[in-house]
Parts: structure tokens; sequence; C-alpha cells
């Protein structure tokens, strides 16, 4: 069975620009995930979506948006790309959380964004 | 609001020797807690998952604890091996469908 796969691989931007990272889910999880690990700075939770809806948001700007498609696949836009915004990108996926209950995440290789 | 703290930062042994990696949370109303592996410049390797009814998980090497109670975890690695070297994440699962992760201890195991 497939994991979680993330691409691209890497992406090269130059401050300003938007930058777009696509994650599929194992098949079968509803719920993605997405992480920013930026040197120095640990790994942080950036967004949550599950069925089709964004369900939590971490602290960061605006300019960080996604989505979920009907087939559960995401997109990671980031806009007016900073500097600071270099970092491994990480894509995680699960079943739907139920009202009292988790579910492992499953992670995907990452997208290494580099900002010029 | 939860943190999660992992001592030793940094640790390097010779090749053969048990550890122990530790991690400790703030909020001890946590579902599950779940260990990683990160080689540098590489996504994450799952390790062991503990659930929150549980104390203990093992798996080869590694045996995994959770204390609620007092809000620690600690990652047992016997008889290391120079393939071990990695960054080792500590993460917990609360109620708002993230993992917070501790910054992670790097291992270093010398041949």
């Amino acid at each position: 069975e497939a994991g979680v796969t993330q691409s691209p691989t890497h992406l090269i931007k130059t401050r300003g620009q938007q930058a777009t990272l696509r994650c599929s889910p194992i098949s079968g999880h509803t719920s993605v995930y997405w992480y920013q690990q930026a040197l120095g700075l640990g790994l942080q939770f950036l967004l949550w979506y599950d069925e089709g809806e964004e369900r939590n948001r971490g602290n960061f700007p605006p300019r960080f948006s996604g989505r979920q498609f009907p087939n559960y696949s995401s997109e990671l836009n980031v806009n007016a790309l900073e500097l600071e915004d270099s970092a491994l990108y990480l894509c995680a996926s699960s079943l739907s959380r139920g009202a009292l209950s988790y579910n492992e995440q499953f992670f995907g290789p990452g997208t290494r964004l580099t900002v010029l | 609001k939860q943190e999660v703290t992992q001592i030793p930062a940094a640790l390097s042994v010779p090749e053969g020797e048990n550890l122990v990696l530790n991690c400790s949370f703030t909020d001890s109303a946590i579902y599950n807690l779940q260990w990683f592996r990160q080689d540098p410049g590489k996504g994450l390797t799952s390790l062991l998952l503990i659930q929150s009814s549980q104390r203990e998980q093992t798996s080869g090497r590694l045996n995994a604890s959770l204390d609620k109670s007092s809000g620690r975890s600690t990652l047992y690695i016997a008889a290391s091996q120079p393939g071990d070297s990695a960054t080792y994440l500590c993460a917990v699962y609360g109620n708002t469908g993230k993992l917070i992760f501790g910054q992670g201890t790097t291992l270093q195991v010398k041949p």
C-alpha cells in the first residue's frame, strides 16, 4: 500500500513569489495535516483538513493557506514568500478523527522549500 | 498550552552502549505519544506509538515508556549501533488534531 506522497521534492522560489505544495494521503485516510520544520525552530503545526474542511490552524500568518480536494489530497499555498519561509514542509494523513479518539498520523517525505 | 521538552539536546556514545532519551510534557491530558526518528534532511520515520492507556511499547532494540501522571516518556535504545545515529523526536497527540513536537535529541553513535 502506498504511503503519503508529496510533490515536489524540492522547490526554489524568490521572495514575493507564491509556492504550491501538494500532498496525497494514504488511501482511505480523510485527514491531512501540514507541518513546517524551519532551521532551529523545530516542527510546527500549520493546518489540519478533514473531510474537505479546515479543522484547525497553527500560529501562522494568512499567507499560509490550503485546501483539501474531494479525493482528500491537499495543497498548501504560501503567498508573498519571505526568506524565513525556507523550510521542510511535511504532510501527514490519518483516518478521520472521531469525537473522542485520535488516529495515528503517517508522514510523507516532505518538500524542501528554499526562498532566495 | 502544551509544551514538549527533550533532554538532552545532543548525545554522543560509543557503539554498544545502552542509552535513554527523555521527553517531558506539561499537560497530562494527552491521547497518545509517539517517538520518531529523523535522518538529516529527511522526513520522519515512526518508531513507536504509545496509546494513553498503555505504559510501554517495544520494537526490537527500542522500548518506550509513558507515565502520563508525571508527564514523562523515555525511549530506551539497547546495544546502540552507528546506524542509530539520527535525531529522535517525541510528539504528543492532544485534542486539537495536531501533534506537538519536542525539539529533538541528536544522537551520534561512534564506531
